[in-house]
């Protein structure tokens, strides 16, 4: 299996920009994360999704960040616009059912200058 | 709101001493595991614990559930410089589907 895949890898874009975060979870996994991690803040659930429905959104920072699950083997996370605060690493991570082991992806590292 | 609170934040160890890291919930726990983040890397699932009083071990680690099922330990024998990381805690309580997380001990090992 190849684990979650996460991409871009790396994504250094102006404030003001449109970024979107691609996830592809593991085959079989029912649940999708997406978390965020700074020094500061250290990790944050920003949402999930179960079946493809988002269940919990409450750590999604504002309006300008959205995410969408079309289907059982995609998800993007939107931020639009960005700002520099919005640097950081985000994670993809699913499981089978939302409370069982959560697997990482590697993690999209995003820069907002 | 349920909470879960890791100390120490930060350890640093000399190799071959012992290490410690210790997860509180303010509520009782369904289940609680474990998991490891390399400098660098993502987190990595280490094990679950689901009974009362559980302990299990994987090598050097030994992980512990409390009988009170609010609490969680992970205890790293004679450390190696692999050791190096943050170890995160990460509970279910009650009927709230998702885990709440802790905010890591980061460890240090010096050669």
């Amino acid at each position: 299996d190849a684990g979650v895949i996460q991409s871009p890898r790396h994504e250094v874009t102006e404030m003001g920009q449109e970024v979107t975060l691609r996830c592809k979870p593991i085959s079989g996994h029912n649940s999708l994360f997406w978390y965020r991690q700074t020094m500061m803040r250290g990790l944050e659930l920003l949402i999930y999704f179960n079946n493809n429905v988002p269940i919990d959104d409450s750590g999604m920072p504002e309006d300008r960040f959205s995410a969408k699950m079309p289907n059982a083997s995609f998800s993007t996370l939107k931020i639009q616009p960005s700002e520099p605060r919005d640097s950081a690493v985000y994670f993809c991570a699913s499981s089978f059912v939302a409370v069982y082991e959560q697997y990482f992806g590697p993690g999209t590292r995003l820069t907002v200058t | 709101g349920q909470q879960v609170m890791q100390i120490p934040q930060y350890q640093h160890v000399q190799e071959g001493e012992d290490f410690t890291t210790y997860c509180n919930s303010s509520t009782t726990l369904s289940n609680i595991q474990w998991y490891k983040q390399r400098p660098g890397g993502h987190p990595v699932f280490l094990i679950q614990l689901v009974k009362s009083g559980e302990v299990k071990k994987q090598k050097r680690l030994t992980f512990q559930f409390g009988e009170a099922k609010k609490n969680s330990s992970l205890h790293i024998t004679a450390t190696q410089t692999t050791d190096v990381g943050t170890y995160f805690c990460a509970g279910k309580a009650g009927n709230n589907r998702k885990l709440i997380w802790g905010l890591g001990t980061s460890l240090a090992v010096n050669p």
